[in-house]
């Protein structure tokens, strides 16, 4: 089983609010990504990173910023909370290298009320 | 919401029986493929992955068969048991597109006791 953790599982907040989503992995891998998901759909990517310091956007349009200051963490913060972000979010992490696979964590539930 | 899940491509399959699941991609110069599992609740797991220059691989009771003629991919399930039971996604990833894996659609795998 993959160790890549994400907190919290379930999140329920109020339009506006500023809220940080967790994640971390304990596999040393350089890359990490951030994918939506809403229930049984396909994944989309947000954001993505290839080691400290390097951040990159994704194939979705997200009003979310990330960061990369360490290698085992990649938080994804929404400045201001709206009823759209409302989804599942999904971290994941792989090993450098164009065929390895992403582990991923087991999701942060997001409701915006 | 979950009313959207409840449409995905759904295979219900005798416990014991085998499973078939197909996919097809469309950008010919994908060059490696990844099948996840998602169960309910959980992030993506990682099941069997297949290069371009390969046209068959096997794992523990799972097989993908890629043929890049009709960009198809599939997954055989051996023996279907009620842990089978999830949401199986395909994925493919090409270097001209910056080596990010972008995932299918899910189909929805039923174990019937």
């Amino acid at each position: 089983e993959a160790d890549i953790y994400q907190t919290p599982r379930y999140l329920v907040i109020g339009t506006g609010k500023k809220i940080t989503l967790e994640c971390s992995q304990t596999m040393g891998h350089d890359k990490m990504y951030w994918y939506q998901q809403d229930p049984g759909m396909e994944l989309h990517l947000i954001h993505y990173s290839y080691g400290v310091n390097s951040t990159e956007k994704g194939d979705l349009s997200s009003e979310s910023t990330v960061s990369r200051i360490r290698t085992e963490h990649f938080p994804l913060t929404l400045e201001s909370a709206r009823p759209s972000h409302t989804s599942q979010y999904l971290c994941a992490s792989s090993k450098t290298g164009s065929n390895s696979p992403l582990h991923f964590g087991n999701g942060t539930r997001l409701t915006v009320t | 919401g979950e009313s959207v899940g409840l449409h995905l491509p759904t295979l219900s399959v005798q416990e014991g029986d085998n499973s078939i699941i197909n996919c097809a991609y469309s950008n010919s110069a994908s060059d490696y493929f990844i099948w996840y599992k998602q169960e309910s609740g959980k992030g993506p797991q990682f099941i069997i992955d297949i290069r371009s220059n390969m046209d068959k691989r096997q794992g523990q009771r799972v097989t993908v068969l890629l043929n890049k003629t009709v960009k198809h991919l599939s997954l055989q399930i051996a023996a279907t048991q009620p842990g089978d039971s999830a949401v199986y996604f395909c994925a493919e990833r090409s270097m001209a597109a910056g080596n990010k894996l972008t995932f299918g659609g899910g189909t929805r795998v039923l174990v019937k006791p």
